[in-house]
C-alpha cells in the first residue's frame, strides 16, 4: 500500500530537549515536504526537499533543520524546542513538483513542548 | 499577508444543501491552484486547476478556476455528513527555486448536519 508514514505520532516533551520526527514514504517519490498546522493559521511549509541531498527552506525554517540522505526518508530535527513549536506537524511526498500533481500526506504527529 | 485567501473560514449547513467554497490568490506567476479535504487528520487531494473556465468534476464535487479574476469555487451539491471537513486550498510559490514551495488558505471548516 502507497503510504507516507510518520513517527511518532503524538509526542510530548519539554523545553530544550532535541527530538526527531521521522517520515518515510515507499513510492520512490522525489519531492518531500514538512507542513505545520497551527488553529486558524492553516498549513505552513517548514522545509522541502527536491532530491537526495536537495533540500530548501520553506516559509517558517526557524528552529528546524532536516536531512534526505535516502530517497525514501525525510527526518525532521528540532534541535531545541520551544513551546511555540508545539503543533500538528504533517510530512508530504510527491513524484513531481507540489504545482504540478496531488501530494500525499503523513497522518500527522501532534507535537506538545512544556 | 495571505497569498491565498478562502471563503467563509467555518459554514454550516443541513444534509441536501449545495455549498460554494472560495479561493482568491495573490501570485504573480500563477501555475496550478489545488483543492484538498482534510477530514480528522491528514489532507486528501481533490482537484489541480490550471486552465480558466474548466471544470473539474468528482461526483457531487466541482471546481473551476478565473485565472483573470485570481479565484476558483469549489461546489458540493447535494451535501452529506460525509462531507463535513476542512477543505483547503493552494497554490504554488512565485518567486525565485520554487519547485516545492506551496501555500496553502486557512481553510473552510464544513459541518454538514444530518
Amino acid at each position: 500500500e502507497a503510504q507516507v508514514t510518520q513517527n511518532p505520532r503524538y509526542l510530548i516533551t519539554v523545553t530544550g530537549k532535541k527530538l526527531t520526527v521521522t517520515c518515510s514514504q515507499n513510492m520512490n517519490h522525489e519531492y518531500m515536504s514538512w507542513y505545520r498546522q497551527d488553529p486558524g493559521l492553516g498549513l505552513r511549509q517548514i522545509y522541502y526537499s527536491m532530491n537526495v541531498e536537495v533540500t530548501d527552506k520553506g516559509d517558517v525554517p526557524e528552529g528546524y533543520k532536516v536531512s534526505r540522505k535516502e530517497k525514501r526518508n525525510f527526518p525532521l530535527i528540532l534541535e531545541s524546542p520551544s513551546p511555540n513549536q508545539t503543533s500538528l506537524y504533517f510530512c508530504a511526498s510527491s513524484s513531481l513538483p507540489l504545482w504540478r500533481t496531488e501530494a500525499f500526506f503523513g497522518q500527522g504527529t501532534r507535537l506538545t513542548v512544556v | 499577508e495571505d497569498k491565498v485567501v478562502q471563503s467563509p473560514l467555518s459554514l454550516v449547513v443541513h444534509e441536501g444543501d449545495t455549498v460554494t467554497l472560495n479561493c482568491s490568490y495573490e501570485v504573480t506567476n500563477f501555475r496550478s491552484l489545488l483543492w484538498y479535504k482534510q477530514e480528522k487528520k491528514a489532507p486528501t487531494f481533490l482537484f489541480m486547476l490550471t486552465s480558466s473556465g474548466i471544470e473539474k468534476k468528482s461526483g457531487r464535487l466541482s471546481s473551476i478556476l478565473d485565472k483573470k479574476e485570481l479565484f476558483s469555487i469549489l461546489n458540493i451539491t447535494a451535501t452529506q455528513t460525509g462531507d463535513s471537513a476542512v477543505y483547503l486550498c493552494a497554490a504554488p510559490h512565485d518567486r525565485g527555486s520554487t519547485l516545492g514551495r506551496l501555500y496553502f488558505g486557512r481553510g473552510t471548516q464544513l459541518t454538514v448536519w444530518p
